[in-house]
C-alpha cells in the first residue's frame, strides 16, 4: 500500500510569507505527527494529531500550527517565515497513537 | 522520556555484522527501545523495537541487556545500502507518537 505522502517535496519562500505543508498518512492510519530537521538542531518534534485533535506539541513558537482532517490527512502552517525556518519537514503516521511511526520523504523548505 | 547515548560514528565492512550500541541508563520500566535509521535526505525508517526480550525481524536483531540500561542493534550482514544515521529512542508505548531523536550513530559501510 502507499506510504506517507508529503506535498510539495520542495518549496522556496520569502521571509515574512506563510506556507502550508500537506501530509497524507498511510491508509487506515489515524495518528499523524510532524518533525522539523535542521543541520544544527537535528530532528525535533513539532506536534501530533489523533482523531482531529492535537495531542502533543513541541517547543516551537505559535507561528507553527497544524490541523488534522476527518480523513486523517494533516496540514501544518508556518506564518511569518524566518530564515531559520529553512528545514526538512517530516510527517509520520501510525495506525494508533503510540505504535511504530512511518515517515514520509519530507518537504524541504527554503526561506530566502 | 529517557535520554540515550550513542557513538557518533562507526565503520563496518560490507558483509560483516554491524553492532550499534546504545546506552539508556535512565530507562523506566514501561519504556520501550526503538531503533530508526535515516538514509541521506530521506525520512527516518522504522527498524525494530523491544521491551526487555531480544527481538529479531527481517532487518535486524535487537539485544537488550538484562538490566535494560543498554542495547545493541545488530545488522547481521551489512550492505552499502545500510549506510545511514541510526537513532536509538526510548519511549512509552501506546501513550504518544512523540519521538525524541538524539544525534544518532552515523554508520558507514565500506566495500
Amino acid at each position: 500500500k502507499a506510504g506517507v505522502t508529503q506535498t510539495p517535496r520542495y518549496l522556496i519562500k520569502t521571509r515574512g510569507q506563510q506556507v502550508t505543508l500537506s501530509c497524507s498518512p498511510i491508509s487506515g492510519h489515524r495518528s499523524v505527527s510532524w518533525y522539523q530537521q535542521t543541520p544544527g538542531q537535528g530532528l525535533q518534534f513539532l506536534f501530533e494529531y489523533f482523531s482531529e485533535t492535537q495531542r502533543n506539541k513541541g517547543n516551537f513558537p505559535g507561528r507553527f500550527s497544524g490541523r488534522q482532517f476527518s480523513n486523517s490527512r494533516s496540514e501544518m502552517n508556518v506564518s511569518t517565515l524566518e530564515l531559520g525556518d529553512s528545514a526538512l519537514y517530516l510527517c509520520a503516521s501510525s495506525l494508533r497513537q503510540g505504535e511504530e511511526a512511518f515517515f514520509g520523504q519530507g518537504t524541504r523548505l527554503t526561506v530566502v | 522520556d529517557a535520554k540515550t547515548t550513542q557513538p557518533p560514528s562507526m565503520d563496518c565492512a560490507e558483509g560483516r555484522a554491524a553492532n550499534l550500541p546504545c546506552n539508556h541508563s535512565t530507562i523506566s520500566g514501561n519504556e520501550y527501545v526503538y531503533w530508526y535509521r535515516q538514509i541521506h535526505s530521506q525520512g527516518p525508517q522504522y527498524i525494530i523495537h523491544g521491551l526487555k526480550n531480544n527481538e529479531t525481524n527481517e532487518m535486524a536483531s535487537l539485544i537488550i541487556t538484562e538490566d535494560r540500561k543498554s542495547s545493541t542493534l545488530i545488522l547481521p550482514h551489512a550492505t552499502l545500502r545500510d549506510t545511514a544515521v541510526y537513532y536509538c529512542i526510548v519511549r512509552v508505548l501506546y501513550n504518544t507518537d512523540k519521538l525524541i531523536f538524539g544525534t544518532g550513530t552515523r554508520l558507514q559501510v565500506f566495500p
